[in-house]
């Protein structure tokens, strides 16, 4: 079992509307979560660090759930130019090792 | 440029022969770490060095794989004998010490071995 799993996709999804994606962790020691994004034959981005209260920056909002060792992502209004990869990426602060989800790939179509 | 550069971008080699991956962090950032990244895959941590100490390598594949920073800022990876397997995208990384969770990523090299 993968440490951090994430939904391949693709999910195709019209212009404007909510979007989301989940990610699961297996280390209950994990520490800090982050969202990065990728485009295709780019290098990752960083997104959003993930909070245990949640966090919101503008049309993204990152939800954590340690009981449930889960992680999601919710897009509000989706542009064309969100089409990319979404990757889940967790870390045990005792570690600086930031371990990867394969990605959820985003197809936004107009 | 102000961010992580990598070089070559694009590299074909034949089995069996070595290369050699370049990488150029950001100034001032003291930790670099490569990655190997398959198709449809994350980045998977290759070795990480915290100035020009490699303080992890664990992720090597095999002794084929050698990494160095012997001036704490560009770093090179080499594959020897390279084989099918190696074919991937391999990406640099680096991150400040006051921001160690963000990693700024060069563009990769593109290795593919025939």
């Amino acid at each position: 079992r993968k440490e951090v799993e994430q939904d391949p996709g693709p999910f195709n999804v019209p212009e404007g509307a909510t979007v989301a994606f989940n990610c699961t962790y297996s280390n209950s020691a994990s520490q800090s979560f982050f969202w990065y994004r990728q485009d295709c034959r780019k290098e990752p981005k960083l997104l959003m660090s993930v909070y245990s209260s949640g966090n919101e920056d503008g049309r993204f909002t990152a939800q954590l759930n340690r009981a449930s060792q889960y992680i999601s992502l919710l897009i509000r209004d989706s542009k064309l130019s969100d089409s990319a990869t979404y990757l889940c990426v967790v870390r045990m602060d005792s570690n600086y090792q930031l371990i990867w989800g394969a990605g959820t790939k985003l197809i936004i179509k107009p | 440029g102000a961010g992580v550069s990598q070089s070559p971008r694009y590299k074909v080699a034949k089995r069996g022969q070595d290369v050699a991956l370049r990488c150029d962090p950001i100034s001032g950032h003291v930790s670099l770490f490569w990655y190997q990244q398959a198709l449809g895959q994350g980045p998977e941590f290759l070795t990480y060095f915290q100035n020009e100490a490699q303080l992890d390598k664990s992720g090597l594949p095999s002794d084929r794989f050698f990494a160095e920073r012997p001036e704490g800022s560009v770093s090179t990876l080499k594959i020897q004998r390279t084989q099918q397997e190696d074919s991937a995208v391999y990406l640099c990384a680096s991150s400040s010490p006051f921001s160690a969770h963000e990693q700024y990523f060069g563009p990769g090299t593109r290795l593919t071995v025939t």
